[in-house]
Parts: C-alpha cells; sequence; structure tokens
C-alpha cells in the first residue's frame, strides 16, 4: 500500500528555517517524480517543487532561492528544506507522488511563519 | 503561466448532477485532472486525463475537455460528495510546471 507521511511542520518566526520531510512505503521516491505542493488558510492548492527520478529539480518561482528539495535514498524519504520564510509562506504542505497526475498525498503538515 | 478558471462555488440538490468547470486557453489540447478536498483532509484524485477514473472512484464521477473548458460531471449527487473540487494541468513553463484551478465548493442543498 501506498503511503506518503509529512512531518516537521510547526511555528517558525519570520526569516527563520523549517525541514519538512516525507517518508514513503509502497514504492520507491528515487524511480518517481516526487513534489511538494501547499495550501495557504482558506485558499487553493499551490504546486511548489519537483524531484525527479534523475534528481534534477526544478521550483515556482514564489519559492525559489528560498526552498531546497531533496530525497535521501536509503530512507526513501523526501524533504524540503524551507528558509528565510515568510507569513505568507504559512500554510499546510503536502507531498504528493506525480505519475501523470498527483495521484498519491501525504496527510499535509501545518507550517505557521509569525512573530 | 496557464491561468484555469472555476466558479468559486456549485449547489445543486442531492439526486441531481453537478458540473464544475475549468476554463483555459485551448485547455481541450491538454489533459486536464479533477481532485476532490474534503474538509481538512488531503486531495484525492477522482478524474484524470480528461475522463478517467482512478479505481475506487465511483462512475457517478466522469469528466469532459474541448475547445476552452473542461467539466467535471458528478451525477446522483450524495451529501458526501460535498466538497472542494481543483482541476489541473501541465503548465509547461519552467516556474509553473503544475497548475491548479482556484477550486470550486460544491454544496449539496
Amino acid at each position: 500500500e501506498v503511503q506518503l507521511v509529512e512531518s516537521g511542520g510547526g511555528l517558525v518566526q519570520p526569516g527563520g528555517s523549517l525541514r519538512l520531510s516525507c517518508a514513503a512505503s509502497g514504492f520507491t521516491v528515487s524511480s518517481n517524480y516526487m513534489t511538494w505542493v501547499r495550501q495557504a488558510p482558506g485558499k487553493g492548492l499551490e504546486w511548489l517543487s519537483v524531484i525527479y527520478n534523475d534528481g534534477s529539480t526544478s521550483y515556482a518561482d514564489s519559492v525559489k532561492g528560498r526552498f531546497t528539495i531533496s530525497r535521501d535514498n536509503s530512507k526513501n524519504t523526501l524533504y524540503l528544506q524551507m528558509n528565510s520564510l515568510r507569513a505568507e509562506d504559512t500554510a499546510v504542505y503536502y507531498c504528493a507522488r506525480f505519475l501523470g497526475n498527483f495521484d498519491y498525498w501525504g496527510q499535509g503538515t501545518l507550517v505557521t511563519v509569525s512573530s | 503561466s496557464f491561468v484555469l478558471t472555476q466558479p468559486p462555488s456549485v449547489s445543486v440538490a442531492p439526486g441531481q448532477t453537478a458540473s464544475i468547470t475549468c476554463g483555459g486557453n485551448n485547455i481541450g489540447s491538454k489533459s486536464v485532472h479533477w481532485y476532490q478536498q474534503k474538509p481538512g483532509q488531503a486531495p484525492v484524485l477522482v478524474v484524470y486525463d480528461d475522463s478517467d477514473r482512478p479505481s475506487g472512484i465511483p462512475e457517478r464521477f466522469s469528466g469532459s475537455n474541448s475547445g476552452n473548458t473542461a467539466t467535471l460531471a458528478i451525477s446522483r449527487v450524495e451529501a458526501g460528495d460535498e466538497a472542494d473540487y481543483y482541476c489541473q494541468v501541465w503548465g509547461s513553463s519552467s516556474d509553473h510546471l503544475w497548475v491548479f484551478g482556484g477550486g470550486t465548493k460544491l454544496t449539496v442543498l
């Protein structure tokens, strides 16, 4: 059974950093396109970043230069390192597998950026 | 970047058919995917590649895509179908690889 479990969210001050994790089971992270999608409170879905099976990455303009996607193949886990956080980064962050579409999603982890 | 436009809300009586549209420039040339999201839950794929259903999704959910509009139709609507629905396409530009519509709140009267 495919499962994605995020962790690492919490309250952080503006300008701070946080690292999110997404532990996968039932499939191999490194063989797939893995993405991060977020949802601000009461708002819609926003794609943020992808790491391809070849290890290359891409980012949305809104997070480019501040967020870094990576994976640990030995742990079958996806990460999102978030630096220089802003109030507008407050959201639920989901990891999702992309296989032609976003077919599996984690349950999400809440990040709140506030002083 | 590619823009997808959805109505903010759609209301339908139980047993009727709900139609949720997703507009975009020549969207008919793209593959459209639809997600259902209930409060406090992660999105769930309900239609992919315009009109295919993942296993476990009822046949009541169907999709179509032509010209500048894609449509998700839910027939014989049930109270449990009340949710937000999002369309999604490949955006193509390097900084907006995947694009979501703004979402439509389906209310079952």
